[in-house]
């Protein structure tokens, strides 16, 4: 099992440019989830997606957008870069069961926009 | 949006000593609580998660309490190790969502 994998692991961009982050996990979980990292912030929610064919805006969502594109996948796109995007974007999935929540978390995506 | 508080920030131990950190929280529209352990360099990795108050988890030389009525956390570490050295982070979970605090960055020195 791979777990939660996203690529790429590393981006620089120029301000206006686009991107589509991916993520996918092979553990068969309904709900994933995006977030960012940055200092002194914590992780902050981005988008997430509490099963296939739905997502729903978290903390910070403006400027993002996503697709789950089947169970396996969710992409998170940048459709104009700013230098505010900079950051660490990490991809985490988790079970449906309401008993068992612990999410489980991708490498990250360092993004530099410059 | 919840509002997580966590203390200290950083933290400079020696190998050996015990350490505990502390993570605030509102008391209302409590979940569960969720603590998750991350190395420098790697993905935040779960520890525990805590739904009852009173509630106690253990984990090697690692340990955790809650209290819910007033919203806080303790996580222990007894005899802290060099490998203990990560940031440790407390999430507050809501409706289908952890609110994550910004964490304590632990570092034992040898």
């Amino acid at each position: 099992n791979a777990g939660v994998t996203q690529t790429p692991k590393f981006q620089v961009l120029k301000t206006g440019q686009s991107m589509t982050l991916q993520c996918a996990q092979d553990m068969n979980h309904n709900s994933m989830y995006w977030y960012r990292q940055d200092p002194g912030m914590g992780l902050r929610l981005i988008y997430y997606s509490a099963s296939e064919g739905t997502t729903d805006k978290g903390e910070v969502p403006n400027g993002y957008n996503v697709s789950r594109l089947n169970k396996r996948e969710f992409s998170l796109r940048l459709e104009s870069a700013a230098p505010s995007q900079t950051s660490v974007y990490f991809c985490a999935s988790r079970t449906g069961q309401t008993s068992i929540y612990e999410q489980y978390f991708g490498p990250g995506t360092r993004l530099t926009v410059t | 949006i919840l509002n997580v508080e966590q203390s200290p920030q950083s933290l400079h131990v020696q190998e050996g000593d015990s350490t505990n950190f502390t993570c605030s929280f509102p008391s209302s529209n409590f979940y569960a609580l969720h603590w998750y352990r991350w190395e420098t360099a790697k993905s935040p990795e779960a520890l525990f998660v805590m739904t009852l108050n009173g509630d106690e988890k253990k984990k090697g030389r690692i340990s955790a309490t809650l209290n819910t009525k007033e919203g806080y956390s303790y996580l222990y570490i007894k005899g802290s190790q060099p490998e203990d050295s990560a940031t440790y982070l407390c999430a507050p979970r809501g409706f289908q969502k952890l609110v994550f605090g910004t964490g304590t960055r632990l570092l034992v020195s040898p």
